[in-house]
């Protein structure tokens, strides 16, 4: 299995551009996460799908974020308008029944 | 919901020497406690974990002991190399599809 695989890896934007990050899970798994990760608050979870569905967003930061999961094998994150607060590295991660989450490679997001 | 906090922040050790990292958390219904292994730049990876229903659980150099009565549970690494020099992240969750809450990290240094 090729893991969990996101994209853009890599992206530098300007403030107010809308940024969209993609997952795709690892195959089977029922259970997609969105975590942000930065210095000062460490690993934050956004938020959380079982079955395609949105279980809790609590974490979601503001308005400005909003997440999908159409089908078992997408997902995306989006940010519109960004801001330089949200530069962080944001984790795709899934999770089948048993509870071991497998991170993604993470997508490096600066914002100037 | 579920608190996890963990200590030190950093740890410098003697290559050789054991390391020793702490995690308490809050919610007595957890019972899924994994350690996360995060190189620089690079995505966190588990290394071992632990259910309630054992008190220790050993993979070569690396252990993590619980005690479920004091809330609280430890890893240790033995015989520290270089290569063991990363931040170290705990994290608790309950079973289900439920998400991981994960400590603020240990920056684990091993001088050689």
């Amino acid at each position: 299995d090729a893991g969990v695989i996101q994209s853009p890896r890599h992206e530098v934007t300007e403030m107010g551009q809308e940024v969209t990050l993609r997952c795709k899970p690892i195959s089977g798994h029922n259970s997609l996460f969105w975590y942000r990760q930065t210095m000062m608050r460490g690993l934050e979870l956004l938020i959380y799908f079982n079955n395609n569905v949105p279980i809790d967003d609590s974490g979601m930061p503001e308005d400005r974020f909003s997440a999908k999961m159409p089908n078992a094998s997408f997902s995306t994150l989006k940010i519109q308008p960004s801001e330089p607060r949200d530069s962080a590295v944001y984790f795709c991660a899934s999770m089948s029944s048993g509870n071991t989450i497998y991170f993604g490679e993470g997508s490096w997001l600066t914002v100037v | 919901g579920e608190n996890v906090e963990q200590h030190p922040s950093t740890l410098s050790v003697q290559e050789g020497d054991s390391a020793v990292i702490k995690c308490t958390y809050s919610d007595s219904a957890s019972n899924y406690f994994p350690w996360y292994k995060q190189e620089l730049g690079k995505r966190p990876q588990l290394i071992i974990d632990i259910r309630s229903n054992v008190g220790e659980k050993k993979d070569q150099r690396i252990a993590v002991t619980l005690n479920k009565t004091a809330k609280h549970f430890s890893l240790h690494i033995t015989e520290t190399q270089p290569e063991d020099s990363a931040v170290y992240f705990c994290a608790a969750s309950n079973s289900g599809n439920t998400p991981l809450v994960f400590g603020k990290g240990t920056r684990l240094s091993v001088i050689a």
